[in-house]
């Protein structure tokens, strides 16, 4: 049985770096797509990118410019930095399993940006 | 990339059939059979429901089914139930080596 925890700093000033991390735990971490999504309050789920075990990624277009994502094979985990937040970032942001669907999610880590 | 498109909410009585309609592109929904839903309840992560169109995780009740034509995509509620109460979004791959995801339609039990 896959689980994903994902734990990150969960309050941030204007222009800092969000930095986020989920360890897989429980099953193979090659042969998948490892994404980000977040959720901004209120509203709807957005993909952020993706990762796979060789390191290989893709991004949403419109956070391109500020995001990384980058995986640690030998601990099975993958992490997600987004700099120059706004408080357009706040937002619960999930770790998932990705094979072009989401079948596998972390329990979501609430952040928040804020003067 | 644009969102795909799905009715903001939709709404039925226990035992009705409800569907939920998932509108996009000729680059992503109309051009790959990588359609996948989710349910989403207040407060939980999103659950997979349906994969490449229309086939159900193991686990998911076989009242969900999935569906596509063209560039829309729909997934089917039977025998709607209480606990189906809850936000669904779809998702698409695109040609982009992306993913996208619909706007979300809150699902009521009348």
């Amino acid at each position: 049985q896959v689980q994903l925890q994902q734990w990150g700093a969960g309050l941030l000033k204007p222009s800092e770096t969000l930095s986020l991390t989920c360890a897989v735990y429980g099953g193979s971490f090659s042969g998948y797509y490892w994404s980000w999504i977040r959720q901004p309050p209120g509203k709807g789920l957005e993909w952020i990118g993706e990762i796979n075990y060789s390191g290989s990624t893709n991004y949403n277009p419109s956070l391109k410019s500020r995001v990384t994502i980058s995986v640690h094979t030998s601990k099975s985990q993958f992490s997600l930095k987004l700099s120059s937040v706004t408080a357009a970032d706040t937002a619960v942001y999930y770790c998932a399993r990705e094979t072009y669907a989401m079948g596998v999610w972390g329990q979501g880590t609430t952040v928040t940006v804020s003067s | 990339q644009s969102a795909l498109t799905q009715p903001a909410s939709v709404s039925g009585s226990p035992g009705q059939s409800i569907t939920i309609s998932c509108t996009g592109t000729s680059s992503d929904v109309g051009d790959y059979n990588y359609v996948s839903w989710y349910q989403q309840h207040p407060g939980k992560a999103p659950k997979l429901m349906i994969y490449e169109v229309s086939n159900r995780p193991s686990g998911v009740s076989n009242r969900f089914s999935g569906s596509k034509s063209g560039n829309t995509a729909s997934l089917t509620i039977s025998g709607l139930q209480a606990e189906d109460e809850a936000d669904y979004y779809c998702s698409s791959y695109t040609g982009s080596d992306t993913l996208v995801f619909g706007g979300g339609t809150k699902v009521t039990v009348l």
